[in-house]
């Protein structure tokens, strides 16, 4: 059970390209999300899905897209990355469990620099 | 003002000793709240959730005071492996968490 799966772990991009993160889970989880994670910020939420077909946004979307085609895959774009994008990004998954304080499971990461 | 606020620390302690942490959150419809764990340069791994009643698993408890906008958490018998950053979360909704900063801790020998 391989859980949450992210690719790259590393990447280096230059000002102006654009990438997609990859993110897998194995767990058939309704719930997906991406957080990036800074010095001194705590990790915040760029954009969310609650299931297949349905996203949404979070706190710092500006820059980033998603889909959701299946259940098991969360793509993250980036659509033209700039420095302010240098960051870890994690992307996690959770099942509702039928109750409210069901965890999230998280990958490894993808570090992300921007030059 | 952040929606969870921690002290950052370090907490510094040696082997064998209690530590507690405290983290204040400023949303009072917040519905679920949880410690994670997170390693040097590692993903966040849930410790536990936490539970209006208190609730404890081995060495660890958690308290929540709704009143108060107040969660704790307890480490008693500290191990060199406690160490690392220890991040509460609350959420209003399943589908968003909202992270405080963390607290690190060292446990030295």
């Amino acid at each position: 059970n391989a859980g949450v799966t992210q690719t790259p772990k590393f990447q280096v991009l230059k000002t102006g390209q654009s990438m997609t993160l990859q993110c897998a889970q194995d767990m058939n989880h309704e719930y997906m999300s991406w957080y990036r994670q800074d010095p001194g910020m705590g990790l915040r939420l760029i954009h969310y899905s609650v299931g297949a077909g349905i996203t949404d946004q979070g706190e710092v979307p500006n820059g980033y897209n998603v889909s959701r085609s299946t259940t098991e895959d969360f793509p993250l774009r980036l659509l033209s990355a700039a420095p302010s994008q240098t960051s870890v990004y994690f992307c996690a998954s959770s099942s509702s469990g039928g109750a409210p304080n069901y965890g999230y499971t998280f990958g490894s990461g993808t570090r992300l620099t921007v030059v | 003002r952040k929606e969870v606020e921690q002290d950052p620390g370090p907490f510094n302690v040696p082997e064998g000793a209690t530590v507690a942490f405290n983290c204040t959150y400023s949303n009072s419809a917040s519905q679920s709240f949880f410690w994670y764990r997170q390693d040097c340069r590692k993903e966040p791994k849930l410790l536990m959730s936490v539970y209006s009643s208190g609730n404890e698993d081995g060495r660890f408890t958690a308290q929540l005071n709704r009143a108060s906008q107040y969660i704790s958490l307890l480490i008693r018998d500290s191990k060199l492996s406690d160490s690392a950053t220890y991040l509460c979360v609350v959420s209003r909704r399943h589908d968003k968490l909202i992270f405080g900063t963390g607290t690190r801790l060292q446990v030295f020998p």
